[in-house]
């Protein structure tokens, strides 16, 4: 069974600073990882994904993730963290070799101060 | 592309009567999903749709829920009768294909409480 997991509830930035919000997960074929945002009273927005190739996947609003297979993480990182940034991050994944449903991480709040 | 559209994006009722959510997916996409969020349980998969057909409902939590999608423009998810531990936000998304590595889109979601 796939799983993934997101071990901070909540993680603080002093604005400008570098952020990083963990991801790791559980799939029994080739994984395809995503990070979604949420915004208040909003739906989850689509932020960037992993399917095949470089490690390193850069997405909107200037976030990148890095895909490590051998520590099975998809850590989203930001290197100069803005107030605007603070919101909800969801990673979810979905195993590549079957046609699996997409399984969502519990979420993490990121909180930008200035 | 006005994007995925929910309604209501509100709804107060009382215990005991019928809920109906709307979803309208985004056109050309033909894998759909209802998601319940709440903040003990997280981002729970309720039911999906490929081609206006159930794929896997598992998620449903009880014979209360039923969902439908009669085209590929318009899904409903109904609950009858509905309970307090029924107050959540439902979101509906839909996607351009499920086998794919396509991402879901999201409605802004209906947020539901059950008096």
């Amino acid at each position: 069974a796939q799983s993934v997991a997101q071990p901070e509830d909540q993680v603080n930035v002093a604005e400008g600073n570098p952020l990083t919000v963990k991801c790791t997960y559980s799939v029994s074929g080739n994984p395809y990882l995503f990070w979604y945002v949420q915004y208040p009273n909003r739906g989850l927005q689509f932020l960037l994904k992993y399917i095949t190739g470089d490690n390193l996947v850069k997405g909107s609003y200037g976030f990148e993730a890095e895909f490590n297979k051998s520590q099975t993480s998809f850590h989203l990182k930001k290197p100069s963290a803005l107030v605007s940034d603070s919101a909800l991050y969801f990673c979810a994944v979905r195993d590549g070799s079957s046609a699996s449903k997409i399984i969502f991480g519990s979420g993490t709040r990121l909180s930008i101060r200035p | 592309d006005a994007g995925v559209i929910q309604s209501p994006r509100h709804e107060v009722t009382e215990m005991g009567q019928e809920v109906t959510l709307r979803c309208k997916p985004i056109s050309g996409h033909n894998s759909l999903f209802w998601y319940r969020q709440t903040m003990m349980r997280g981002l729970e998969l309720l039911i999906y749709f490929n081609n206006n057909v159930p794929i896997d409902d598992s998620g449903m939590p009880e014979d209360r829920f039923s969902a439908k999608m009669p085209n590929a423009s318009f899904s409903t998810l109904k609950i009858q009768p509905s309970e307090p531990r029924d107050s959540a936000v439902y979101f509906c998304a839909s996607s351009l294909r499920q086998g794919a590595n396509s991402p879901l889109h999201f409605g802004n979601g209906t947020r539901l409480t059950v008096t």
